[in-house]
């Protein structure tokens, strides 16, 4: 099984900051990644697929990057609607495997 | 508009079944690889089971921690997906939740399944 390795698992952030969040899988896994944002008591919702492609709806301060093992998420400008706990997925190889999460309050 | 809605949780003995359903509308069902995804209270996202589609031949794939007691299924003239979870522990109590595509496009709202004596 793939192994995805998320980090930190939570970050302090002030509002307009940048922040950055990555993935390192324990194989190459060819820019299957997706990442997702969850708030407290809702499903989580899909922000990027495949590494960088943005789904529809979200904003143009997230973005992707990444290949090989080594993956990042970043959210720049941050505002009080991205505090929420934020995952990567693998879905390159099954069993898909998820990071362990990373949790972004507010400094 | 996309719509998954998950039913049938609630609240069971260790070593007892459950059968969750994922009704889902607003795409081709029968074209469409469907995912389960769970949550512990308070832990984070558990990849649970995958059913591909006709063309896959409806293969099934299931995490280590769920294989021989989970069955996922599907009925493309309801266009639903299912979940049936036999000798239920405690450690299976967490939210379920439905998921459109390998990569996980749309999510249901979840239901809760909890495993309790």
């Amino acid at each position: 099984d793939i192994q995805m390795t998320q980090s930190p698992p939570s970050l302090s952030a002030s509002l307009g900051d940048k922040v950055t969040i990555t993935c390192q899988a324990s194989q190459n896994i060819n820019k299957y990644i997706a990442w997702y944002q969850q708030k407290p008591g809702k499903a989580p919702r899909q922000l990027i697929r495949y590494t960088s492609t943005l789904v529809s709806g979200t904003p143009s301060r997230f973005s992707g990057s990444g290949s090989g093992r080594d993956y990042s998420f970043s959210i720049s400008n941050v505002e009080s609607e991205d505090i929420a706990s934020y995952y990567c997925l693998q879905y390159d190889n099954l069993p898909w495997t998820f990071g362990g999460g990373t949790k972004l309050e507010l400094k | 508009e996309v719509q998954l809605v998950e039913t049938g949780g609630g609240l069971v003995r260790p070593g007892s079944s459950l059968k969750l359903s994922c009704a889902t509308s607003g795409f081709t069902f029968s074209n469409t690889w469907m995912n389960w995804v769970r949550q512990a209270p308070g832990k984070g996202l558990e990849w649970v089971a995958l059913i591909k589609d006709k063309y896959s031949n409806y293969e099934a794939n299931y995490a280590e921690s769920v294989k021989g007691r989970f069955t996922i299924s599907r009925d493309d003239s309801k266009s639903r997906v299912y979940l049936q979870m036999n000798t239920l522990r405690d450690q299976d109590t967490a939210t379920y939740y439905c998921t459109r595509r390998g990569y996980g496009d749309y999510w249901g709202q979840g239901v809760m399944v909890t495993v309790s004596s």
